[in-house]
């Protein structure tokens, strides 16, 4: 079975700072894979998605991810923090077949005045 | 377009009790799938919904079942409910038509069982 893993559980930058969240999947096939965003008391957000058509990708509110098969990674950057970024973020793989969606843990970013 | 929504919000249940919970998804969807969260933890898989079946379950035990209609909205049952039981249950749309990848979810009914 496919699987991601999120390291860090926590992760505080300061605002204006490069936001860089980890995420490393266990694939034997090509997967499909997404970044999610949680707000307090709300439901998912997709940010961005790797289908395969290109390894850099780019997601909204100037999030983007690189999908690095050597190292199996596809880690969530930023280049500037703002406050409103803080949240809980969701590295997610896609299985094979249907549409079930495998998360990671979560890293809640915490973003310093 | 009022995208995937959920009723109810807060529901508060004792030990034993029957909880149902429900969803439409996002129009033009026809795919809904079931996401328990507990507290600060990822979202984990129950099952998911296509054409009033159920096409692929997660490690949850038959106290979870579920029911799609034909309008595409979906109930997930939960039975005898337990401690445990409680968190947030995310839906989640998508559609097989389009080949898109991706999962559309809804603000999430938090469940508490006391």
């Amino acid at each position: 079975a496919q699987s991601v893993t999120q390291l860090g559980s926590h992760v505080s930058v300061s605002e204006g700072a490069l936001v860089l969240l980890r995420c490393n999947y266990s694939s034997s096939v090509p997967p499909y894979l997404f970044w999610y965003v949680q707000y307090p008391n709300q439901g998912l957000q997709l940010l961005l998605k790797y289908t395969s058509a290109a390894t850099l990708v780019k997601g909204i509110n100037g999030f983007e991810a690189e999908f690095k098969k050597s190292e199996t990674s596809f880690h969530l950057t930023k280049p500037s923090a703002h406050m409103s970024d803080a949240a809980e973020y969701f590295c997610a793989v896609r299985d094979g077949g249907y549409q079930k969606v495998t998360f990671g843990t979560g890293t809640k970013l915490q973003v310093i005045p | 377009d009022a995208g995937v929504t959920q009723s109810p919000t807060h529901l508060i249940k004792t030990r034993g009790q029957q909880v149902t919970l429900r969803c439409s998804p996002k129009s033009g969807h026809d795919t809904v799938s079931w996401y328990q969260q507990a507290l600060g933890q990822g979202p984990q898989f129950i099952f998911q919904y296509y054409e009033e079946e159920e096409r692929q379950r997660g490690n949850f035990p038959d106290r979870f079942s579920g029911h799609q209609f034909p309008n595409y909205s979906s109930e997930l049952n939960v039975n005898a409910l337990l401690l445990g039981d409680s968190a947030l249950y995310l839906c989640a749309s998508s559609s097989s038509r389009t080949g898109r990848n991706e999962q559309f979810f809804g603000p999430g009914t938090r469940l508490t069982v006391l």
